[in-house]
């Protein structure tokens, strides 16, 4: 297992359309979190699975956003009717519990540009 | 809500120079600590975190990190930097309170340019 794999890596899209990216966590990580990193600014948070349990959301993450992990492996992240202020790197991380053991493991990321 | 800041936006050091990134956080009660590091072109990877116990934590590659609890400070640092430690460092706060919040709240980002 190599890490934390984010697809796609690039995502040009039209203002108004939709957009889906996925995340496949380390295999053995139960906990799943999706970040959002603009220009000159460190990574915030979006929203936070644990299992398939959606347990915590951002309120950055607008009624356009929604984020599933549907049996507790792989995730995605839907942006519906893009903006221009959408265009970022979305980051996702994952962890085995016991942050105080094994931290955050972060993907690349998959970069938005919303024209 | 929690904030973190980094104090500098871009440091430029020589090779063999030594380094300090300041971090302070805002939020009063405890606390998990963390340093991340970005490598031009590849993920964010962890460098060091303080979860509690000793407040001077070691990381990879030579890096440290003191917590000083009064001064709500988490600073970074190498004595001795080289060209390949050229990337950016994020400093990040998790709130261990126990309200159950997961989130890790950044700074937002140090740059270091080391030079040869």
């Amino acid at each position: 297992d190599t890490g934390v794999s984010q697809d796609p890596r690039h995502k040009i899209t039209k203002r108004g359309q939709n957009v889906t990216f996925r995340c496949d966590p380390i295999s053995e990580h139960n906990r799943l979190y999706w970040y959002r990193q603009t220009l000159g600014q460190g990574p915030e948070f979006l929203t936070y699975f644990q299992n398939e349990a959606q347990l915590e959301k951002s309120r950055l993450l607008s009624d356009r956003f929604s984020a599933e992990r549907p049996k507790g492996s792989f995730s995605t992240l839907e942006i519906q009717r893009t903006e221009q202020g959408d265009s970022a790197m979305y980051l996702c991380a994952s962890s085995m519990g016991l942050e105080a053991n094994y931290g955050y493991t972060f993907g690349s990321g998959t970069r938005l540009t919303v024209v | 809500a929690q904030s973190v800041s980094q104090h500098n936006h871009h440091v430029i050091l020589s090779e063999a120079a030594s380094l300090e990134l300041g971090c302070n956080y805002s939020y009063g009660g405890t606390v998990n600590l963390f340093w991340y590091v970005q490598y031009p072109g590849q993920h964010l990877q962890l460098l060091l975190k303080y979860f509690s116990g000793d407040p001077l934590v070691k990381g990879i590659k030579g890096f440290e990190a003191e917590f000083i609890k009064s001064k709500f400070s988490f600073n970074l640092r190498k004595p001795s930097v080289q060209w390949s430690d050229t990337a950016e460092y994020f400093c990040a706060v998790k709130d261990d309170s126990g309200a159950g919040s997961y989130q890790l709240t950044f700074g937002k980002g140090t740059k270091l340019s080391v030079i040869p």
